[in-house]
């Protein structure tokens, strides 16, 4: 099974910040990485899809880079609504797989 | 508007069993592929399983021999029979469709989950 490992696993920012948050595979996944954000008692809302890949209706302050094992979302000035939790997840493999999540947190 | 309900949680002892609904609006449910997810109480997302348009199956080590997704066409409508309950079964689940875009020059395509349900809670508890 692919191991989907996120770093940091919180982080403290305040609003105007720039932001990045890495997902690293324990195997290549090629570009079949996608990101989810999660704000409490909601249910996930898709960021980024195919790792870079800006899903429609979603602010363009979030990207996302990478290939191959290592990733990242970057949020590129924090708005005061992107306080919440972020999930990257893996298709490569049909058993999909989750990081244990990054917490952003109001400094 | 493309929209998923799910029903079905409830509180079941261990042992027990219990089946989730799924219900789709706006799209077909037999054309996509489609995902069960879970998340127990202040933990992360877990992948339960999901179901190709083409009928296949697949499912997490964790519930795989306990766990059946399924589908009925006409009801448009997703499944998730769940079976010899266990305390770290308790959780919050969520449907998903998945949805499939082509990799271009890559070949294959990337799967994503692009609407996702409210979410349904079972607890399994004595």
């Amino acid at each position: 099974d692919i191991q989907m490992t996120q770093s940091p696993s919180s982080l403290s920012a305040s609003v105007g910040d720039r932001v990045t948050i890495t997902c690293r595979a324990s195997q290549t996944i090629s570009s079949y990485l996608n990101w989810y954000q999660q704000k409490p008692g909601k249910a996930p809302k898709l960021l980024i899809f195919a790792a870079s890949s800006l899903q429609s209706g979603v602010p363009s302050r979030f990207s996302g880079s990478g290939s191959g094992t290592d990733f990242t979302l970057t949020i590129s000035s924090l708005q005061p609504e992107d306080f919440a939790t972020y999930y990257c997840q893996q298709s490569y493999s049909t058993l999909y797989s989750f990081g244990q999540g990054t917490k952003l947190e109001i400094k | 508007e493309v929209q998923l309900v799910e029903s079905g949680g409830g509180l079941v002892q261990p042992g027990g069993s219990l089946r989730l609904s799924c219900a789709a609006s706006g799209f077909i449910v037999s054309s996509n592929y489609m995902s069960w997810v879970r998340q127990a109480p202040g933990k992360g997302l877990e992948w339960v399983s999901i179901i190709y348009s083409g009928g296949s199956t697949y499912y997490a080590d964790s519930v795989k021999g306990r766990f059946t997704i399924s589908r009925d066409n006409s009801k448009n409508t997703l499944y998730l029979q769940m079976n010899s309950l266990r305390v770290e079964d308790t959780a919050v689940y969520y449907c998903a469709r998945d949805l499939t875009i082509a990799a271009a020059g890559a070949g294959g395509y990337y799967y994503y989950m692009d609407v996702w349900g409210k979410g349904t809670t079972v607890t399994v508890s004595s």
